[in-house]
């Protein structure tokens, strides 16, 4: 079963504009959730990453919601930009030495 | 810097070969993990080694296995490759830890006829 459900699957976006990708979970005892970014030709790195003791995080252009309630979580791109333009997966993780389950991933396009 | 590096970035085999892919890390880390990449589906985990000779199935294990004799070295095995394996690989490391960043390599595409 898929335990990270991430939407949509793929965004085009103009540059300036607010991206914006979704993700739901469903396992109560995930407390870790990064976002990772990956461009073609490359492997995910890390972007940034929640905890659910607070309900929002910035950094820089980029800043993640969280709503422990729903079981929601979203990464918001703000002033997007062309380079922006990449592979996004979220993903959660509980307490089982380092383990990450992934969403399906977003394509963003940010068309100048 | 931080390097994890993989064998081959493409590949391609027969059906029936044996495959080997292969993943190095330079950053003395203890986790190490292989996914498959496939549009959609995002990364799945195969197999993950928290240690020299230990490995943990992940979520989609059969038709492969693994091998970590050595700390920053750790193998993908496709015992007799089928075209449904036909992906994106990805290797990654961590150190030991719930919340630690898993860094990536580049990949290895493997398309298998």
């Amino acid at each position: 079963q898929q335990q990270v459900k991430q939407s949509p699957q793929s965004l085009i976006v103009q540059k300036g504009g607010i991206s914006i990708i979704n993700c739901a979970y469903e396992n109560t005892a995930f407390d870790y959730f990064p976002w990772y970014q990956q461009f073609p030709g490359k492997g995910p790195a890390l972007l940034i990453a929640i905890r659910p003791d607070v309900s929002e995080k910035k950094e820089g252009r980029f800043t993640i919601s969280f709503n422990k309630s729903a079981k929601q979580f979203s990464l918001h791109i703000m002033d997007s930009q062309p380079g922006d333009s990449a592979t996004y997966f979220c993903a959660a993780s509980k307490n089982q030495g380092g383990k990450l389950i992934f969403g399906q991933g977003t394509e963003l396009s940010v068309k100048p | 810097d931080v390097k994890v590096t993989q064998s081959s970035r493409y590949l391609v085999k027969r059906t029936g070969e044996k495959v080997f892919l292969e993943c190095v890390q330079d950053m003395d880390h203890e986790n190490m993990f292989w996914y498959r990449q496939d549009p959609g589906l995002g990364l799945r985990l195969i197999y993950f080694s928290y240690d020299v000779k230990m490995k943990e199935k992940g979520d989609i294990p059969e038709g492969y296995s693994v091998s970590r004799e050595k700390k920053e070295r750790f193998s993908l095995i496709l015992e007799s490759a089928s075209t449904n394996q036909t992906s994106m690989y990805l290797c990654a490391s961590s150190l030991v830890g719930n919340q630690e960043t898993q860094y990536f390599g580049p990949g290895t595409r493997l398309l298998v006829l």
